[in-house]
Parts: C-alpha cells; structure tokens; sequence
C-alpha cells in the first residue's frame, strides 16, 4: 500500500536552532515528492517539488532533499515565523498521497 | 494570477443537514480535485475531475457525498446529510500540467 509518514509530528526549536523534519515513502512509480507549508485557517503553500533521488532545491533557511526512500526538510536558523505545518506528498502521476504533517514551533 | 477561491470559508449546520461548498479553479488549470483535511491530519482525496469528467471517485462517500465540475471550470461539492464526523476542511486544489497543485483557503465545515 503507498504511504507517507512524516516524523516527528511536532517540533519545538529555539530560535536559531537548525533542524529537520522527516518524509518516507513507500510508493511504486514516484513521480514527484512535493513539501508545502500551511499556516492555521490557511489552504497549504508550495515549497519545492523534487524529482529523482540526490535532487536539492532551497529558499531562504529551508533546504529540501531526496533519496530513494526519503525526503528531509532542513531549517537553518528558523525564526518565530517559520512556525507552520509542514506537509510532504508525494505523486505517481495523477495520484497524490499527503503525510499528516510535522507542526513546527519556533520560539522566540 | 488570481488563486484558487473557495466558499463559503466557514459554516456551520446542524447533523443531518445539507452543505454545499464551491470552488473556482486558476485559469486554465484541467485538473481539479477536493480533498477532505480533518484537524491533526494531511488531506485526504474526495474526488478528482480532468476538466469536466471525473477520474477518481473511489474515497467519496457517495451515500451522502456528490460533486460535479461545469463546464470544466467551477466545481461544487455536496454533502447530505451530513455526520459529525464530515466536521474538517475541504480543500479544492488545482493543477496545470505534471508539478505542484494549488490549493484555495479551504472550507472549515462545522457539523453540531
């Protein structure tokens, strides 16, 4: 059965604190993996889409990573307005399967 | 370029009653799909349209679920009746080509 599970669920970092957030897959015929940020009361927002394994892409203190069984999500320095829900999903083509999320806090 | 848009962003009925939510997709974009998101939780597919035809229903509830897409543009989604459990938020997400969907603000429905 394709699955995504995102770990840990919830993070507490200092402000400053670099870290990163987990996604592991189990899907035949990968097509994408995508993260998004959602924000309460808000639909989720497009980070990166990443396509074959060793891929990176980056914007601003977040840098993303593929392999061929995961993805991380890293955060360099976060500040207080990075806190959100980071969601990960991945496609096989027209399908896409979500993770339940890691609700990230940064503390000022 | 306008977003996705979706109303009405919040309502509340009682169990047993009838909702119905509505989205307009970006310009352009063929596929359109409704995900049901309850709190704690990454969305779940409801339905998915290319244009004006459905091409995976398999997780809508279609006792009480019902959705369609006019004209393959806008595209309403129903429930009734609704169940306590139908409390989440329903999302409408678009998508061009291969890539990223887009998602509009969301649905927060509340069944007391």
């Amino acid at each position: 059965e394709d699955q995504v599970t995102q770990s840990p669920e919830a993070l507490r970092l200092q402000e400053g604190e670099s870290s990163s957030l987990n996604c592991s897959y189990t899907v035949s015929g990968l097509r994408g993996l995508f993260w998004y940020r959602q924000d309460p009361g808000k639909g989720p927002e497009f980070l990166f889409t990443l396509y074959s394994a060793g891929e990176e892409k980056e914007k601003e203190r977040l840098k993303a990573t593929l392999t061929k069984k995961e993805s991380f999500l890293h955060i360099t320095a976060p500040k207080p307005e990075d806190s959100a829900t980071y969601l990960c999903a991945v496609t096989t083509g027209n399908q896409f399967y979500f993770g339940t999320g890691t609700s990230l806090t940064v503390i000022p | 370029e306008a977003g996705v848009a979706q109303s009405p962003r919040y309502k509340i009925i009682e169990k047993r009653q009838s909702v119905a939510f509505w989205c307009n997709p970006i310009s352009g974009h063929a596929t359109l799909y409704w995900y049901q998101q309850i709190l704690g939780q990454g969305p779940k597919l409801l339905i998915q349209f290319q244009n004006n035809g459905v091409v995976d229903d398999s997780q809508l509830p279609k006792d009480r679920f019902s959705a369609e897409r006019l004209k393959g543009v806008d595209s309403t989604l129903k429930i009734q009746p609704a169940k306590l459990e139908d409390s989440a938020v329903y999302l409408c997400a678009t998508r061009w080509a291969p890539g990223e969907l887009f998602f509009g603000e969301g649905s927060r429905l509340t069944v007391l």
